[in-house]
Parts: C-alpha cells; sequence; structure tokens
C-alpha cells in the first residue's frame, strides 16, 4: 500500500471513541470544502463537503465543522471503528476554480 | 455504476524511458485530473481536462503530458523517467460544469509508478 503515512500527523484512538481531525485551509477566498479518506492501496473516497455559507453539516456518524474566522476545518467522526483507520485529506476549492487543493492529511489508527 | 478505473496498477520502469498512463472516467463525468502522491509532496496537482482540452495545468515540468479523448477517457505521458518521479499517479473524474463547480471527484485506485 501507500507509504503516506511516514511524513503525516497521527491520531491514534480506541474503537468506540469519538475522532476529531483538523485541518487549517490556506485561502480566505475558499468557498468549498472536501474530506476525503484513502485506504491502503487505494485512491482517496469522498466523505462529506461542506460549502462557505455553513458552518456545520452532518453525515452518518461524520460530521463536519468550518470556521472560516481562523481558516479551520474539522472532521468529527462518531463511535470510531477500526474501518475508519485511513489517511484522511482535506481539500479547499477557491471560488471560480475547479481544482481543489488537498492538505497534508492525518494518519488515523483506531485500536480495537 | 462503473467507478473511475486506472490502468495500469503498478509499472516498474527504468531511467529514461517513458511512460503512458491511462483513465477511464465515470459515465457522463467530462472532467478528468491527474494528481501525484509522494510521501514527501502529499496529493500534487499535475493537470486537468475537459471536454479533450487542458484547462488547468499544475506546477509540473513539460515531461509530464496528457491527453483527453472524444468518449473522455484521458492519458498521462512521463517522458525521460527521473528517480523522482517514482509515486502514485491518481486519475480523478467529476461532474463539475460552468453551473455547478462545486462537485465532488472521484478517485481511480491510481497506478503505482516505480522508476529504477
Amino acid at each position: 500500500g501507500e507509504s503516506v503515512g511516514l511524513h503525516l500527523p497521527t491520531l491514534s484512538v480506541q474503537e468506540g471513541d469519538n475522532s476529531i481531525i483538523n485541518c487549517a485551509y490556506s485561502n480566505s477566498a475558499s468557498d468549498y470544502f472536501i474530506w476525503y479518506k484513502q485506504e491502503s492501496g487505494k485512491g482517496p473516497q469522498f466523505i462529506i463537503d461542506i460549502r462557505s455559507n455553513m458552518d456545520k453539516r452532518q453525515g452518518q456518524r461524520v460530521t463536519v465543522l468550518l470556521n472560516k474566522t481562523v481558516k479551520h476545518l474539522s472532521l468529527q467522526i462518531a463511535a470510531t471503528q477500526p474501518g475508519d483507520s485511513a489517511v484522511y485529506f482535506c481539500a479547499e476549492k477557491v471560488g471560480g476554480s475547479y481544482i481543489p487543493t488537498f492538505g497534508r492529511g492525518t494518519s488515523l489508527i483506531v485500536h480495537p | 455504476k462503473a467507478g473511475v478505473t486506472q490502468t495500469p496498477r503498478y509499472l516498474i520502469k527504468t531511467r529514461g524511458q517513458q511512460v503512458t498512463l491511462s483513465c477511464s472516467p465515470i459515465s457522463g463525468h467530462r472532467s478528468v485530473s491527474w494528481y501525484q502522491q509522494t510521501p514527501g509532496q502529499g496529493l500534487q496537482f499535475l493537470f486537468e481536462y475537459f471536454s479533450e482540452t487542458q484547462r488547468n495545468k499544475g506546477n509540473f515540468p513539460g515531461r509530464f503530458s496528457g491527453r483527453q479523448f472524444s468518449n473522455s477517457r484521458s492519458e498521462m505521458n512521463v517522458s525521460t523517467l527521473e528517480l523522482g518521479d517514482s509515486a502514485l499517479y491518481l486519475c480523478a473524474s467529476s461532474l463539475v460544469t460552468g453551473a455547478s463547480m462545486n462537485t465532488e471527484a472521484f478517485f481511480g485506485q491510481g497506478t503505482r509508478l516505480t522508476v529504477v
């Protein structure tokens, strides 16, 4: 699988705990944000997105929070499971651009 | 609905050679983007094609090129391979249009290129 975890921050949690993964984005003009999950040997998989006119969006077991004041994005995973172990990327897109910019990623390790 | 398909999954090439990677997007998606993923640099944008035209380009040397066909399938080519080109090359397709720019990209599993 990928070795993308070599230089990434790592979050270790116990199964059943809630996880919070943080992301600081760079461009105050960004108006669309996406979280991706990448498991070993696979491409990134879309988890949830949020537009800049919102500050919270919920999915199944996941919640994304957006704080535009401090340019901060977080992904909360409820009742974390071993299958949630992966690298998580945030991506931002500036209004008028078709191309998102990806953050460096955070490696989430869930211990049974 | 079939996902994004990339071929081949793995490649080993020698320095100086060239390589062509292929990507078939999700049916109906006309935007195809290519990314290079390495441990040191993360996900780096290479280029994006829409309706057979390169619409956006990242900061990579001219050895990296691509094209898109009328059926939206895309290929990328790397000439004169260097050791530093070893990476996972990811293709993503999206339904983005002028009216709806904010849609998620769907990624393939990537092609793992090793240059020796």
